[in-house]
């Protein structure tokens, strides 16, 4: 079945760092998701991509949708402590009858040392 | 807060019991959909749901199934329970199944512990 792989699994930095993380799949979407998970809750939308090459910010997030709609980037500026989290990608698959199906990403560990 | 609201929080079981979980989407939201997070699997979907309608499926077990009821909250029901069946379940919705807005907006979960 379709996979996505992403990278790093886990991050360790300083308070006022950039973060970047990205996603890549075998095969193509026609949207990205990306969530954060904080422990014991349900995942929280950032950010929705759904044109190859957008690029999309919310607030300190910055996230792309890769122009050949196999991988997709975040990118988290100047980070706080409360960025802590596990961030997840997550595609929608193009066409066919997997409309409403995400497929997601192992997660990013992101760890902020104030 | 998402708006979508699922109960229990926990549940704690035994194995071979059966159990539901409960999900009502935001307002206005006509698909539901179920997920299942474990440590080694992460998140996996489960099943879909489009106005009462059942409208995908992904590696969701013969021992569980779903519905969607006309006032759109949604079941699943977990039977014949095994340990390895303990995860955190989600419930997703959003506006559409089709289309350009496929925003799922997840709700808190249910940790399901079968002992």
């Amino acid at each position: 079945g379709q996979q996505l792989n992403q990278s790093p699994q886990s991050m360790f930095i300083q308070e006022g760092e950039d973060v970047s993380m990205n996603c890549t799949s075998s095969s193509i979407f026609n949207t990205w998701l990306w969530y954060k998970q904080d422990p014991g809750e349900g995942p929280v939308l950032l950010i929705a991509l759904y044109k190859a090459g957008e690029l999309t910010s919310n607030g300190r997030l910055t996230a792309q949708f890769g122009i050949t709609r196999k991988d997709s980037f975040l990118n988290i500026s100047a980070s706080i402590p409360s960025d802590v989290g596990i961030y997840f990608c997550a595609g929608d698959n193009a066409g066919g009858t997997s409309y409403g199906k995400l497929t997601f990403g192992q997660g990013t560990i992101l760890t902020v040392h104030p | 807060d998402s708006g979508v609201t699922q109960t229990p929080k926990h549940l704690i079981t035994a194995t071979g019991q059966r159990v539901t979980l409960r999900c009502s989407p935001r307002s206005g939201d006509l698909s539901v959909y179920w997920y299942q997070q474990s440590l080694d699997q992460g998140l996996q979907f489960l099943i879909q749901y489009y106005n009462g309608e059942e409208r995908a499926k992904g590696n969701i077990l013969e021992r569980f199934s779903a519905q969607q009821f006309p006032d759109l909250h949604s079941e699943l029901n977990l039977s014949s329970l095994e340990l390895g069946d303990s995860a955190l379940y989600f419930c997703a919705s959003s506006v559409a199944f089709r289309g350009g807005n496929n925003e799922q907006f997840f709700g808190p979960g249910t940790r399901l512990t079968v002992l």
